[in-house]
């Protein structure tokens, strides 16, 4: 049981390029998070999915897109990267109900460091 | 929306002080109030958490507490120990039918020194 796994681990892009990250979970949860996390912010919701199929704008959506065409995949895409994009990204999950956590609780991926110059 | 502040944003301590972090939030609604430890280079990780039904919660050496009516909620580290250095966030939410809109605060860097 791998839990949140998240592809790549680091990336360097130019401005102008675009990348998919990927976030994988194996533990059947229904609801996907990504964050991003820069220094003195804490994490800050880009956008989640609450089901295969859907997906929803978080609190700093522009610039990202996602997909959710499986309930085990996430997938978070930057189609014209910016300097501004540069940070340490989070994919996160959480059940449907409870297990033995709170439904609430939200499992995170290891996180993927982007660089864009 | 919701808003979450996190104070202090560093904090240091000697090995078996008491450590505590205190948040406030904006959002009356909100209900779930976790709180995650983030160690250097490693993934959030929840230690505790609280709904807004309780006021208090412990898990040995660790506890939080709430106040509604104030609107904050901290954490307490007891006995803390070198292991305990790490960034902390709380965090707030008024999610419903489970899926959690989660709102961090900035997070505190604790450092426990020997």
């Amino acid at each position: 049981n791998a839990g949140v796994t998240q592809t790549p681990k680091f990336r360097v892009l130019k401005t102008g390029q675009s990348m998919t990250l990927l976030c994988a979970q194996d533990m059947n949860h229904e609801y996907m998070y990504w964050y991003r996390q820069d220094p003195g912010m804490g994490l800050r919701l880009i956008h989640y999915s609450v089901g295969e199929g859907t997906t929803a704008k978080g609190e700093v959506p522009d610039g990202y897109n996602v997909s959710r065409l499986k309930k085990q995949n996430f997938l978070l895409g930057l189609e014209s990267a910016a300097p501004s994009q540069t940070s340490v990204y989070f994919c996160a999950s959480s059940p449907s109900k409870a297990e033995r956590a709170p439904r609430e609780t939200q499992y995170f991926g290891p996180g993927t460091r982007l660089l864009v110059l | 929306g919701e808003n979450v502040e996190q104070h202090p944003s560093t904090l240091s301590v000697q090995e078996g002080d008491s450590a505590v972090i205190k948040c406030t939030y904006s959002d009356s609604a909100s209900n779930y109030f976790p709180w995650y430890k983030q160690e250097l280079g490693k993934r959030p990780q929840l230690i505790i958490d609280i709904r807004s039904n309780v006021g208090e919660k412990k898990d040995q050496r660790i506890a939080v507490t709430l106040n509604k009516t104030a609107k904050h909620f901290s954490l307490h580290i007891t006995e803390t120990q070198p292991e305990d250095s790490a960034v902390y966030f709380c965090a707030a939410s008024k999610g419903s039918g489970g899926y959690n809109k989660l709102i961090f605060g900035a997070g505190t860097r604790l450092a426990v020194h020997p």
